[in-house]
């Protein structure tokens, strides 16, 4: 199956430091990618969907200035998590769907990063 | 609302037993249902995939049923085994395509004692 790359798996960082998550489709391109966030024992929850060159769509109740995306190529699209504060710690989640694939939706998630905010 | 409940929310059988995972949802208009597997810490893992039509889809020791009629699916686990810990979710597509056609269930969290 197709693989999906995220990176970090797992950071700490200081409250009011941003930090930047990559997600990458490694063996397909993706026009389209998107990011969760986990609590624990929780649903994904959809902060936004990003499309390749243009602007990112953001759920309601998400802060487009807060939760930076980027989505530059086929194959990687960023979040950056501006001013983290500890109400920011989650575990965030990346999918990203196959080109062409609209019609079955079919998606690929990454492995997850764990944001820990002190 | 498009909605999607599982259960049960958690189960602890021991290693080598069977169980069956329950998904029922109300997700109109219907295009597929997924099940997939999280273990702790890590992104969801794609066990199987049902479009309308189908009903039945096995991927080793994992089958998953679906009854469109009264929108209820399953996911049996035969011969459970230790790396079976994880949680299990249920993810319902309707036709509008999209992240925003996905409805989540919560998971079933399955713990294999040895």
């Amino acid at each position: 199956g197709a693989v999906v790359s995220q990176h970090p798996s797992r950071v700490i960082c200081k409250s009011g430091t941003s930090v930047k998550i990559e997600c990458r489709s490694l063996d397909f391109q993706a026009t389209t990618m998107f990011w969760y966030r986990q609590f624990p024992k929780q649903s994904l929850m959809l902060m936004a969907t990003s499309n390749e060159g243009s602007k990112a769509t953001y759920e309601q109740g998400v802060e487009k200035d807060k939760f930076l995306i980027n989505h530059a190529s086929l194959t990687l699209s960023t979040l950056t998590v501006t001013s983290a504060h500890p109400e920011d710690s989650s575990f965030y989640i990346c999918s990203a769907r196959v080109r062409g694939g609209r019609a079955k939706n079919i998606q690929y998630f990454g492995a997850g990063t764990r944001l820990s905010v002190l | 609302k498009n909605q999607v409940e599982q259960s049960p929310q958690s189960l602890i059988i021991l290693e080598g037993k069977n169980c069956t995972l329950q998904c029922n949802y109300t997700v109109s208009p219907f295009s597929n249902l997924r099940w997939y597997k999280q273990d702790t810490g890590r992104g969801p893992v794609s066990l199987t995939i049902m479009t309308f039509s189908e009903n039945t889809k096995s991927n080793g020791r994992y089958t998953a049923t679906l009854d469109a009629d009264t929108k209820q699916s399953s996911l049996h686990i035969t011969a459970s085994q230790l790396s079976d810990s994880a949680s299990y979710i249920c993810v319902v597509s309707d036709l509008r395509g999209g992240a925003d056609g996905l409805t989540f269930g919560k998971g079933t969290h399955l713990i294999i004692q040895p």
